[in-house]
């Protein structure tokens, strides 16, 4: 039971490239997020999904883009990196966005210099 | 808007004595779920307690308890005869908005 995968783990990028983190979840949840974690600032939710092909904002989404094409993937993008999205990323799915728990991954750590 | 406040950034406290970390949330709903989440050292977060707005009754698992007070909009976590494996980052969650969580150090 893989549950929720997060690839890479850590990454470092230079300022102004791009990449994609992907998110791959086995347990055929509806909901997906991307959050980004900073000390003092906890989880703060930066894009979310209801399903496949629909996604929307959270509290921080400037920067970042996303996809779900599949129901198990959850693709978040940066364009152009910045040393402010320097930070831990977590994805988590849950089977419902309102009343079940969220089930995370283990977290990508990516420094942008 | 929806707000959770975690005002103990981080808490210090010897093992085997009890431990409250608080937890304020605001909303308008008039249906939501809190949640409860432990981040050990090692990162991941792992899933502890649910508990929705129309169940004010406390729960105990364990050395854990959680105390729901609509009424003050509080939703506070208590570890009984804590233990060093209990170090970690706690955060309280409405939904999917989550606390800036409370850092807990136990000493030996």
């Amino acid at each position: 039971n893989a549950g929720v995968t997060q690839t890479p783990k850590f990454r470092v990028l230079k300022t102004g490239q791009s990449m994609t983190l992907l998110c791959a979840q086995d347990m055929n949840h509806e909901y997906m997020y991307w959050y980004r974690q900073d000390p003092g600032m906890g989880l703060r939710l930066i894009h979310y999904s209801v399903g496949e092909g629909t996604t929307a904002k959270g509290e921080v989404p400037d920067g970042y883009n996303v996809s779900r094409l599949k129901k198990q993937n959850f693709l978040l993008g940066l364009e152009s990196a910045a040393p402010s999205q320097t930070s831990v990323y977590f994805c988590a799915s849950s089977y419902s966005r309102l009343n079940t728990e969220a089930f995370f991954g283990q977290g990508t750590r990516l420094t942008v210099v | 808007a929806q707000k959770v406040t975690q005002a103990q950034t981080e808490i210090s406290v010897v093992e085997k004595e009890d431990v409250t970390l608080d937890c304020v949330y605001e909303t308008r709903d008039t249906t939501y779920y809190l949640f409860w989440y432990k981040q050990p050292p090692s990162g991941e977060l792992v899933f502890l307690i649910r508990r929705n707005s129309f169940d004010e009754q406390n729960e105990i698992s364990g050395r854990y308890s959680w105390n729901f007070q609509k009424s003050t909009s509080s939703f506070n976590f208590t570890i009984t005869a804590s233990q060093v494996v209990d170090s970690a980052v706690y955060f309280c969650a409405l939904i999917d908005i989550f606390g800036k969580g409370t850092r807990l150090h136990i000493l030996p």
